[in-house]
């Protein structure tokens, strides 16, 4: 079975500033690793995806996430907040092959000036 | 493509009353998924099918809760009798054989009175 924690339910940074979110999997087989955006009152949309290959994965947005087997994280980062970034953000996992994807808990970013 | 497209965006109704949700997925898609959203519990995965079969249903909360997917361009989420408790966004989301990226439908706000 796979699961992810999300560490922090909100997170505020100030404009300019780096942003870092928190993910934590859990797997039993080689993991599939997403970070999805929810703006508001829209469904979620794909930030970026860790399937095989190189490790630092970037994404749209300005977004990129590093896998990490050893310390079983996928943990995303940008180097400069905007504004436009504050949303809600969700880590999820698959197992390989036909599996359902499991998404953590959100962290919710807030930007302030 | 239109992308995922849900029906109705918003839907308020009185306890008892049946409620259907529909969705329609992108074109070629052969997996469907239906999530909920709540403040409490965050996102979780009601039910998945594949190739119009359902999957995995184990995340439906109870017996008042069913989903059908006649043909591959549509499926419904029916809730009969509907309970205050069901309030929450519901969305639909679809994903090709070989892409693992889910693309989700704007939501239904479903709200019980």
């Amino acid at each position: 079975a796979q699961s992810v924690t999300q560490l922090g339910s909100h997170v505020s940074v100030s404009e300019g500033a780096l942003v870092l979110l928190r993910c934590n999997y859990s797997s039993s087989v080689p993991p599939y690793l997403f970070w999805y955006v929810q703006y508001p009152n829209q469904g979620l949309q794909l930030l970026l995806k860790y399937t095989t290959g190189a490790t630092l994965v970037k994404g749209i947005n300005g977004f990129e996430a590093e896998f990490k087997k050893s310390e079983t994280s996928f943990h995303l980062t940008k180097p400069s907040a905007h504004m436009s970034d504050a949303a809600e953000y969700f880590c999820a996992v698959r197992g390989t092959g036909f599996q359902k994807l499991v998404f953590g808990t959100g962290t919710r970013l807030l930007v302030s000036p | 493509d239109a992308g995922v497209i849900q029906s109705p965006r918003h839907e308020v109704t009185e306890m008892g009353q049946e409620v259907t949700l529909r969705c329609k997925p992108i074109s070629g898609h052969n997996s469907l998924f239906w999530y909920r959203q709540t403040m409490m519990r965050g996102l979780e995965l009601l039910i998945y099918f594949n190739n119009n079969v359902p999957i995995d249903d184990s995340g439906m909360p109870e017996d008042r809760f069913s989903a059908k997917m006649p043909n591959a361009s549509f499926s419904t989420l029916k809730i009969q009798p509907s309970e205050p408790r069901d309030s929450a966004v519901y969305f639909c989301a679809s994903r090709g054989d070989s892409n693992e990226k889910l693309f989700f439908g704007s939501g239904t706000q479903l709200s019980v009175l």
